[in-house]
Order: C-alpha cells, then structure tokens, then sequence
C-alpha cells in the first residue's frame, strides 16, 4: 500500500546550522507530497507542498523538491531558529478510493538549540 | 477568517461510553476529513466527507461513525469507548481537489 517514511528523530541541531529531515515514499500513481508541522500543543499546520515531478516547494526558508525517480521529498533548510523546534511531518496524498486522504509518516522531532 | 474549528478541546470519558466531536470547516471548504493521532505517531485517516457524502474510510472499525451537515460542519462519534481511543481527533478542511488541507487544532480525548 502507499505509504511514506521518515528519518527517526529526535534531530538535534544548534541554531543556524543545517537542516536535512529525510522523507521517501511509495504509492501506486502520482502522489501529491506535503510537509507538515506541528508545535506543541497544536493542530498541523501545512509548510509546503509539491503535485508532480521535480516541483519545489517552499516557505519560510524551508524547502523540498519532488524527486520521482528516488521518490523522495527531502526537508531542507539553510539556517534553523530556535523556534523552528516542533514535530515534522512528511505526506502523500492520492485520489484513491479514500478521495485524496493525506497518508502521514511517523514524523520527525527537531530541537533546536541556543 | 476563522479557520477550522473543533470542540470541545478536551474531554475525559469512561470505557464504554460514547463521544461526539465536532468540527467546523473554514468558509467555502465543502470537504472535511477527521485523523486520529496517537501519542507520538503521525495521524490517521478515519473518514473524509464531501457535500455530505462519504467519500472515504479508513482501517477503523464500525464504532468509528461520522456525518456531514448542509453547512458543511461535521461530526465523528465513537461508540463503545476503549483505552486504546485514547488520543488527539484532528479535524481538516480543504476546497475540493489536491492542494493540502487545513487542520483544527484538535480534541485530546482521554478515555479512563
């Protein structure tokens, strides 16, 4: 079945340094692909997106690109902040039987550090 | 503009019981999904709803029920209440196609 995997966490970074959240996927079709994030205490708030090969989505300096052929969607950014600390998602979206249901990986937790 | 909204925001109940949850989606979103996310895990898809329809289900079992409303509000009902029910209901709206949803910030049920 489809189905997304993510790097196990807890990732612990200083602030400003680099940010790599490895996501990689499997689905029968054409998948839509998101990131997700969540802070504690809250709903999910949606970061990016990207709906077919070689887009690249972006947000507040957070990145990832659409890479069919190693279906992947890699999280990236150049500089974490502090406040950027919370739980990272990586999905897939199909129009399936469950209508464009969102199919979420187990997620990523990310501290940042002063 | 409000965004989703979803009440109550926590609820404690007893093995056994039944809970309603519910959700209001943002203006002009006619379709609504609800997750089910267990402590440290990703959510879960449970059902999605479109102009009152059913549009999808997930692998939760017949206590597990839900409708949507002609103002595009929705409910989820749990009958039977087990430990194991235990965890954040998010709801999320979307305008009809693929460009992401929006998620409510959730109702923690604890079932005792």
């Amino acid at each position: 079945g489809d189905s997304v995997t993510q790097m196990e966490g807890p990732v612990t970074l200083s602030e400003e340094a680099f940010l790599t959240i490895n996501c990689t996927y499997t689905a029968t079709g054409y998948p839509s692909l998101f990131w997700y994030v969540q802070y504690p205490g809250e709903g999910l708030q949606l970061l990016l997106k990207a709906t077919k090969a070689d887009d690249k989505g972006s947000n507040k300096g957070f990145e990832a690109t659409y890479r069919k052929e190693t279906t992947s969607f890699h999280l990236e950014k150049g500089s974490v902040q502090v406040s950027d600390s919370a739980v990272y998602f990586c999905a897939l979206s199909l129009d399936s039987n469950s209508g464009y249901a969102l199919n979420f990986g187990k997620g990523t937790s990310l501290l940042v550090t002063p | 503009d409000a965004g989703v909204t979803q009440s109550p925001t926590h609820l404690i109940k007893t093995r056994g019981q039944h809970v309603t949850l519910r959700c209001s989606p943002i203006s002009g979103h006619k379709s609504v999904s609800w997750y089910q996310q267990v402590l440290g895990q990703g959510p879960q898809f449970i059902f999605q709803y479109y102009e009152k329809e059913e549009r999808g289900r997930g692998n939760f079992p017949d206590r597990f029920s839900a409708r949507q409303f002609p103002n595009y509000s929705s409910e989820l009902n749990v009958n039977a209440l087990l430990l194991g029910d235990s965890a954040l209901y998010l709801c999320a709206s979307r305008v009809q196609g693929n460009y992401g949803y929006t998620f409510g910030s959730g109702t923690r049920l604890t079932v005792v």
